[in-house]
């Protein structure tokens, strides 16, 4: 099955401790990228990845790191988590063309306290 | 920069009836896509249609439906026989062509209500 897969779930963390979270999608995309959810807000883009080894600040990438040493996985990770991290977080990917829409994981919930 | 504006932060219908949202953009761009993706209490984005600014046939998946306006800059959503199953988040979003900074602008969002 075609999907984008993102881990964990939920997670509860405290301020500072580095934490990762993973994307994986078995599609074959060349574009992977990172959204954060708020209320009110919308999604908005944190980082994005043209191809492997290509990487570049989305909207709101303060916080944040990402890599992407292989095709198939994108993850994110906050070194120093603080408490406006929390927030509801989406991977994203997409194939090449023009046109083609993204395909999101189930979200990741982080709290931070 | 481009702007996607949803109007409506909220709305309730009854199950059954149709049911339109509203989306507006601002962009200088003359070729673009737009979709609208839907976004259920289990939180999964899904896309619902998407939307070639070139087409001038509005885009229709079964009981949802397009309004696309180019000139006017508007893009509504259309649920005929509304259904329990459609109670989501709705966003309305935005990408222009040959976008390869991968940049899609997302709406704020409405809140879906169908009542039974």
């Amino acid at each position: 099955e075609a999907q984008v897969t993102q881990n964990p779930r939920y997670l509860i963390t405290v301020t500072g401790k580095k934490l990762t979270v993973t994307c994986s999608q078995n599609m074959n995309h060349e574009y992977m990228s990172w959204y954060r959810q708020d209320p009110g807000l919308g999604l908005r883009q944190i980082y994005y990845s043209m191809n492997v080894e290509v990487t570049d600040k989305g909207d709101v990438p303060e916080g944040y790191k990402v890599s992407r040493k292989e095709k198939r996985n994108f993850p994110l990770i906050l070194e120093s988590p603080s408490p406006n991290q929390t927030s509801l977080y989406f991977c994203a990917s997409r194939a090449g063309l023009y046109n083609s829409p993204l395909h999101f994981g189930n979200g990741t919930r982080l709290t931070v306290t | 920069a481009q702007t996607v504006t949803q109007s409506q932060p909220e709305m309730s219908v009854q199950e059954a009836e149709t049911v339109t949202l509203s989306c507006t953009y601002d962009t200088s761009e003359n070729n673009y896509y737009l979709f609208w993706y839907k976004q259920p209490p289990s939180r999964q984005m899904i896309l619902v249609i998407r939307q070639e600014a070139y087409k001038q046939q509005n885009a229709t998946e079964n009981r949802f439906s397009v309004n696309f306006q180019k000139a006017a800059k508007s893009f509504s959503l259309k649920i005929s026989d509304s259904q329990l199953g459609d109670t989501a988040m709705y966003f309305c979003a935005f990408m222009k062509q040959g976008n390869r900074d991968d940049k899609i602008i997302f709406g704020k969002g409405t809140r879906l209500h169908i009542l039974p």
